[in-house]
């Protein structure tokens, strides 16, 4: 399968505890995005990287979240002290370079759903 | 900042009847993207859009790009029940380096057999 990864596809755990998420993106797409949904909801974008820099963070994000795409290929998003309102699924997508015109056609994977007790 | 709204939120046909869905970006868009969530599925995406006043075609689905750059709509002909779920509009905004795509919160559409 060369889609859109992601593990582990469902985490339940206690408010205060930290959860870290994985992304590994289609091979030969350079961006990365995350993005969070709540029930009822469009995808609310968190941030994206091309390679592996991070070039965007919405001003939304608190401080207890991070993610990192250290070799420019598969990404982590982490959240510390989770909250209860943390409770999502959290959606990574890749997509082509702008250069090719194509950099807004995004291919999600399947998520992973955070339930914070 | 940039918003993207879409309506209805909601919508029940009988199967064979045709479905619209209308986007609109508070600001000028760079292009838009539609997709397709299924019940209990991820977003798939279905057709990007880029040129003002912009029209195209698959199948039963024509999609179309406002001339001003800031709307959009879905319009699928004869429903059928494999077009159950929620259609989103996403739009790039027409200012910034082909960032971040930016949401509408959807049409969920049901459709009666």
């Amino acid at each position: 399968d060369t889609g859109v990864s992601q593990d582990p596809r469902h985490k339940i755990t206690k408010r205060g505890q930290n959860v870290t998420f994985r992304c590994d993106p289609i091979s030969e797409h350079n961006r990365l995005y995350w993005y969070r949904q709540t029930l009822g909801q469009g995808p609310e974008f968190l941030t994206y990287f091309q390679n592996e820099a991070q070039l965007e963070k919405s001003r939304l994000l608190s401080d207890r979240f991070s993610a990192e795409r250290p070799k420019g290929s598969f990404s982590t998003l982490e959240i510390q002290r989770t909250e209860q309102g943390d409770s999502a699924m959290y959606l990574c997508a890749s997509s082509l370079s702008r250069w090719t015109g194509r950099a807004g056609e995004l291919f999600f994977g399947e998520g992973s759903r955070l339930t914070v007790l | 900042g940039q918003q993207v709204m879409q309506i209805p939120q909601y919508q029940h046909v009988q199967e064979g009847e045709d479905f619209t869905t209308y986007c609109n970006s508070s600001t000028t868009l760079s292009n838009i993207q539609w997709y397709k969530q299924r019940p209990g599925g991820h977003p798939v995406f279905l057709i990007q859009l880029v040129k003002s006043g912009e029209v195209k075609k698959q199948k039963r689905l024509t999609f179309q790009f406002g001339e001003a750059k800031k709307n959009s709509s879905l319009h699928i002909t004869a429903t059928q029940t494999t077009d159950v779920g929620t259609y989103f509009c996403a739009g790039q905004a027409g200012n910034t380096n082909a960032g971040k795509s930016t949401f509408g919160d959807g049409t969920t559409l049901t459709v009666k057999p």
